[in-house]
């Protein structure tokens, strides 16, 4: 079935770096742009990053320009997230949604999400 | 950036109809996306371009988009709704997708 199961969360030391990762099954991976979108404990839903289908076009948050590095690998079905200089208040669940388009549109299917905690 | 604004709550008595707001400038202008977010659970697409349904989402759920406000409309509200509900829309300007608060909805 159609599905995204994020890895790589963990507890880190602010400055300190991390890499997520998102395996993509049950699609056509090229076909769609894919998202990640972050949630702060007890807060709303905050787009982090977007990669087009075919890598050619990366869009970041401003919260994280800079500092995250949004890739894919279509040989693997994988999306990644390179998360460097890590803040406090990038504490939050990770998730990887897939894009209804090449790179605009919904999210219509989401992973479960990954806890990064950035605490020393 | 595009703001959009959302009530933090509604609340509903079972059977009734919900309506959940999502206000933003000439939002009707742009297609707006919904989603239902159970706690512990990943958020599910349940709207998408102002009134569709994705497969599997019920007919009870429907949406609409005019002027500053967009509307998610649940009706014959069950318990199983309670749910945050989040807009979302693409901002032309930054090229970003941008989410609204966020609504809480309770069933008495």
């Amino acid at each position: 079935q159609v599905q995204l199961v994020e890895s790589g969360g963990g507890v880190v030391q602010p400055g300190r770096s991390l890499r997520l990762s998102c395996a993509a099954s049950g699609f056509t991976f090229t076909n769609h742009g894919m998202h990640w979108v972050r949630q702060a404990p007890g807060k709303g839903l905050e787009w982090v990053a977007v990669i087009w289908y075919d890598g050619s076009n990366k869009y970041y948050a401003d919260s994280v320009k800079g500092r995250f590095t949004i890739s894919r690998d279509n040989s693997k079905n994988t999306l990644y997230l390179q998360m460097n200089s890590l803040r406090a208040e990038d504490t939050a669940v990770y998730y990887c949604a897939r894009g209804t388009t090449v790179g605009r549109g919904a999210f219509d299917i989401w992973g479960q999400g990954t806890m990064v905690t950035v605490s020393s | 950036s595009y703001v959009l604004t959302q009530p933090p709550s509604v609340s509903v008595a079972p059977g009734k109809t919900a309506r959940i707001t999502c206000g933003g400038n000439n939002i009707g202008s742009k297609s707006v996306h919904w989603y239902q977010q159970k706690p512990g659970q990943a958020p599910v697409l349940v709207i998408y371009y102002d009134s569709d349904r994705p497969s599997g989402i019920p007919e009870r759920f429907s949406g609409s988009n005019s002027g500053n406000t967009a509307t998610l409309t649940i009706s014959r509200v069950e318990a199983g709704d309670e749910a945050d509900y989040y807009c979302q829309v693409w901002d032309s300007t930054s090229d970003h997708p941008v989410f609204g608060g966020g609504t809480k909805l309770t069933v008495l």
